[in-house]
């Protein structure tokens, strides 16, 4: 079974450019999360998708992030404009429906190092 | 917000049993403790999770004592891919803006 994929690895732009990063859950996973960790700072939670929406968006820095999941399969996060602070690496998960017996696990990707300059 | 308190980093050599402890004082009712594993270029690992007593898989065991105030991991015999970086969670179901990564215990296993 393939995991969490991240597209691209790594991504250098410069202040003031857009970038996009694509997240590929794993095959019929409804749940979709966005982290990041920036400047060595902890892994810090940006939003979370059921299928093709938003649950939960309150880690979202600020209106220059922007989250997209159409279809409830892939999603984007797009960086406009990027700004220096916002170099880190950004971190996807996917995870299914727990079932009766609670056990929560996330599946993450090997997350995309973002590096403006 | 449910913070954890773990080592920063420990040792160790192959073949022996690790335990890393891991404090979360004001846990609350509904959290549950998770284990996470991150290799250097990697996305953090699911280890286990627990809710109370001890909890057991084909990794590593957790143990929770009956106040739910700390945790431990405990890695039977480690083996050089073992050293990585350990986080210790406390959440809510459902609640993931309320994952609390922290810094993480960095484990490095030496021959």
């Amino acid at each position: 079974e393939a995991g969490v994929t991240q597209f691209p690895s790594h991504s250098v732009i410069e202040k003031g450019q857009t970038v996009t990063l694509r997240c590929d859950p794993i095959s019929g996973h409804d749940n979709l999360y966005w982290y990041r960790r920036v400047m060595g700072k902890e892994i810090k939670f940006l939003l979370h998708f059921v299928k093709e929406s938003k649950q939960d968006e309150s880690g979202m820095p600020n209106n220059r992030f922007l989250a997209e999941r159409t279809g409830g399969t892939y999603s984007t996060l797009k960086v406009q404009p990027a700004e220096l602070e916002d170099s880190g690496v950004y971190f996807c998960a996917s995870s299914q429906d727990p079932g009766g017996d609670f056990t929560y696990e996330q599946y993450f990707g090997p997350g995309t190092r973002l590096t403006v300059t | 917000l449910a913070k954890t308190t773990q080592p920063i980093s420990m040792d160790s050599y192959e073949g022996q049993e690790v335990n890393i402890t891991c404090s979360h004082n004001n846990i609350a009712t509904n959290d549950y403790i998770t284990w996470y594993q991150q290799f250097p270029s990697q996305g953090p690992r699911f280890i286990i999770q627990g809710y109370k007593t001890k909890v057991t898989n084909e990794v590593a065991s957790l143990f929770i004592p009956a106040d739910r105030k700390s945790s431990t991991l405990s890695l039977p015999r480690v083996s050089l891919s073992d050293t990585a970086v350990y986080y210790c969670l406390v959440n809510p179901p459902y609640n993931f803006n309320k994952f609390y990564f922290g810094s993480g215990t960095k484990l490095n296993v030496k021959p």
